[in-house]
């Protein structure tokens, strides 16, 4: 069954230091996401990504963050400056378009902490 | 991948018992919902999806109701196994052009054997 991959699995790094981390969509899927699980709460949109561009963010996805789809089957997300609230797991995420909406397939995160 | 929180409603049934784990949603243009399950240290797994246009949809063991008029989902699990332990999330898509979902609180079901 085909999966959405994440790697790494965990990441530690100091706070200001930059990460990226990777994901492998789906292959035949067109719409890509970032979301972030802080400890304890709900999972939050980052953003989502299509046709090579950004098509949604949130609030929550400001400056510091960029998304890249660098060939064609790996897409990453980069914090530029970490802090110690980004840390949190950050699971990514596709789905195909077939006309509307359809759901979301969610690889195992990576958990991100920031020290 | 904790969604494990200090706060998250829990949902205690017997194994072989039915489960009704219930979800309010704000946003009345929402037109597409998702419930999705998620064991510790895992990623969200898709369980049953509902499109605005029905009140309720079956899959296997589970089955999803939507009442549009109180902004209501419910998620009903036949049968509880052990292997049904775990929160569960409800999800929106708030039927603007886009694709992304906004979760809920999430609910944790704990399933006695």
């Amino acid at each position: 069954e085909p999966e959405v991959t994440q790697t790494p699995s965990h990441q530690v790094t100091q706070m200001g230091q930059e990460v990226i981390l990777r994901c492998v969509p789906i292959s035949n899927h067109l719409y890509f996401y970032w979301y972030r699980q802080i400890l304890g709460q709900k999972v939050e949109f980052l953003v989502s990504f299509y046709n090579n561009e950004i098509s949604e963010k949130s609030e929550i996805f400001d400056d510091q963050f960029s998304v890249e789809r660098p060939d064609g089957s790996n897409f990453t997300l980069k914090i530029r400056s970490t802090k110690l609230e980004d840390s949190a797991m950050y699971f990514c995420a596709s789905s195909e378009r077939t006309g509307g909406v359809t759901e979301a397939f969610f690889g195992q995160g990576t958990r991100l902490t920031v020290v | 991948g904790e969604s494990v929180g200090l706060h998250l409603p829990t949902l205690s049934v017997q194994e072989g018992d039915n489960s009704i784990i219930n979800c309010a949603y704000s946003n009345s243009a929402s037109d597409y919902f998702i419930w999705y399950k998620q064991e510790s240290g895992k990623g969200p797994q898709f369980i049953i999806d509902i499109r605005s246009n029905m009140d309720k949809r079956q899959g296997q063991r589970v089955t999803v109701l939507l009442n549009k008029t109180v902004k209501h989902l419910s998620l009903q699990i036949a049968a509880t196994q052990p292997g049904d332990s775990a929160v569960y999330f409800c999800a929106e898509n708030p039927g603007n052009a886009g694709n992304m979902l906004t979760f809920g609180g999430g609910t944790r079901l704990m399933v006695k054997p």
